[in-house]
């Protein structure tokens, strides 16, 4: 299986919502990301979990919260968010070091309200 | 500090044509580097890699890079374009010299399209 999958493929919420995207893994590999993609611009890294731990944090806002519960799966908390939050939520993984592709899943499109 | 250029917003080939997208880079050590294809709405798909060895790399989908240290750059090159190669393509590197977690650091962008 070397495939990303990423749930929901769209969601809309409104600012006083709390919702959470999902990311899933089965290649076994260690290091997982979240980054935010604005249209025909290239993706932000938001955060970095290695070995399921935080290494990595972009100076994301608090209203946007990781959490990594296991090596496969990935989870971005999302709560109070804003309009200009509304982008293309993409979750990596890769065996982690420097020389190591990305594998990315499609993403899910965010519609803040 | 680690750079990415992709000078070009927009290539334009009519199908058949060999193709070319640019990217020149700009590390303090040696250069890991990376092209990537974006599908509308579709997440980044890995194309091919650049670490060491042989300058010139083939990747997925019959495309390949030539890595050029005195240039600085990483075109990335297909022989006969197709309709379908249309998309949008990232260049990336890491540095190196740097930790593991070092964020991959992403050109702008180049949209390429196929004319048929």
């Amino acid at each position: 299986d070397t495939e990303v999958t990423q749930t929901p493929k769209h969601l809309v919420m409104g600012m006083t919502n709390k919702k959470s995207l999902k990311c899933e893994q089965h290649m076994g590999h260690r290091a997982m990301y979240w980054y935010k993609q604005k249209a025909k611009k290239p993706p932000e890294l938001m955060f970095v979990y290695s070995y399921e731990k935080l290494s990595i944090n972009e100076s994301v806002p608090s209203r946007f919260s990781p959490e990594c519960p296991n090596s496969s799966l990935l989870n971005l908390h999302l709560h109070a968010l804003q309009p200009e939050d509304s982008a293309l939520y993409l979750c990596a993984s890769s065996k982690g070091g420097l020389y190591n592709e990305q594998f990315f899943g499609p993403g899910t499109r965010l519609t803040v309200l | 500090a680690q750079s990415v250029a992709q000078p070009e917003d927009q290539v334009n080939v009519a199908e058949g044509n060999p193709l070319t997208v640019k990217c020149t880079y700009s590390v303090s050590g040696n250069p890991y580097l990376f092209w990537y294809v974006q599908y509308p709405n579709r997440g980044l798909q890995f194309l091919l890699k650049y670490i060491t060895g042989d300058n010139l790399v083939k990747g997925s989908y019959g495309f390949e890079a030539e890595f050029n240290k005195s240039q600085t750059s990483f075109h990335l090159k297909k022989p006969s374009a197709l309709v379908s190669d249309s998309a949008l393509y990232f260049c990336a590197v890491r540095d190196a010299r740097n930790s593991g977690n070092t964020p991959l650091v992403f050109g702008k962008g180049t949209r390429l399209s196929v004319i048929a």
